[in-house]
């Protein structure tokens, strides 16, 4: 069965330094890769995701993410972060072909004004 | 319209009691989805229904009873809960399928006495 770490559990950051999310997920197989986001007090909302080409993916607010298969990696990154990034942020893995998606624990990221 | 809407917001039962949860979306998505999230843990999936078809049961106990009634409803039906099923339950809907961008309604926060 596929399953997604998320190594980082709390990050606290100052405002306009970057940022980088560490995701893995355990399975052989061709993946769809999401990252989600969870404002305080709000909906989870997509961040972005990864089908399939470049393996470079740029989402909402400055986001993006790059996969790297050999390391069943996929990581989150942000250059220069803003207090508005304070949110939970999660990763989550659907294995192709199969209708299961398995999010990772979530990471608490705190941004310092 | 990108919102999935739940009610109730709040609901605690004793364990003899019956309720039901109730998910609406009115963007055409044709796949729905509920979730089951625990304090400080991922939402972890229960059921998926696409095109009003139960395609998945991740092994939920049967005190757990989703319902399809249209492509734009979505219920789950409680009944003999157990205290260790207090948690958030979440609804989502996708365009067609698992591998399309999910939208979150905000939860309905379970209690059971």
């Amino acid at each position: 069965a596929q399953s997604v770490s998320q190594h980082n559990h709390h990050v606290i950051l100052s405002e306009a330094a970057s940022l980088e999310l560490g995701c893995n997920y355990s399975y052989g197989g061709t993946v769809n890769l999401f990252w989600y986001v969870q404002y305080p007090g709000q909906h989870l909302q997509l961040l972005l995701k990864y089908f399939s080409g470049d393996p470079l993916v740029k989402g909402i607010k400055g986001f993006e993410a790059e996969f790297i298969k050999s390391k069943f990696s996929f990581n989150l990154r942000k250059p220069s972060v803003q207090w508005s990034d304070t949110a939970e942020y999660f990763c989550a893995v659907n294995a192709l072909n199969n209708n299961d998606m398995r999010f990772g624990a979530g990471t608490r990221l705190t941004v310092k004004p | 319209d990108t919102e999935v809407t739940q009610t109730p917001k709040h609901l605690v039962m004793g364990m003899t009691n019956k309720k039901s949860l109730k998910c609406e979306q009115h963007m055409g998505h044709r796949a729905m989805y509920w979730y089951k999230q625990k304090a400080k843990k991922p939402p972890e999936l229960m059921f998926v229904y696409s095109y009003e078809k139960l395609s998945i049961n991740e092994s939920v106990p049967s005190r757990f009873s989703p319902e399809c009634p249209n492509s734009s409803l979505l219920n789950l039906h409680l009944h003999a809960l157990q205290p260790e099923d207090s948690a958030l339950y979440l609804c989502a809907s996708s365009q067609w399928g698992i591998t399309d961008t999910q939208y979150f309604g905000p939860g309905t926060r379970l209690t059971v006495l």
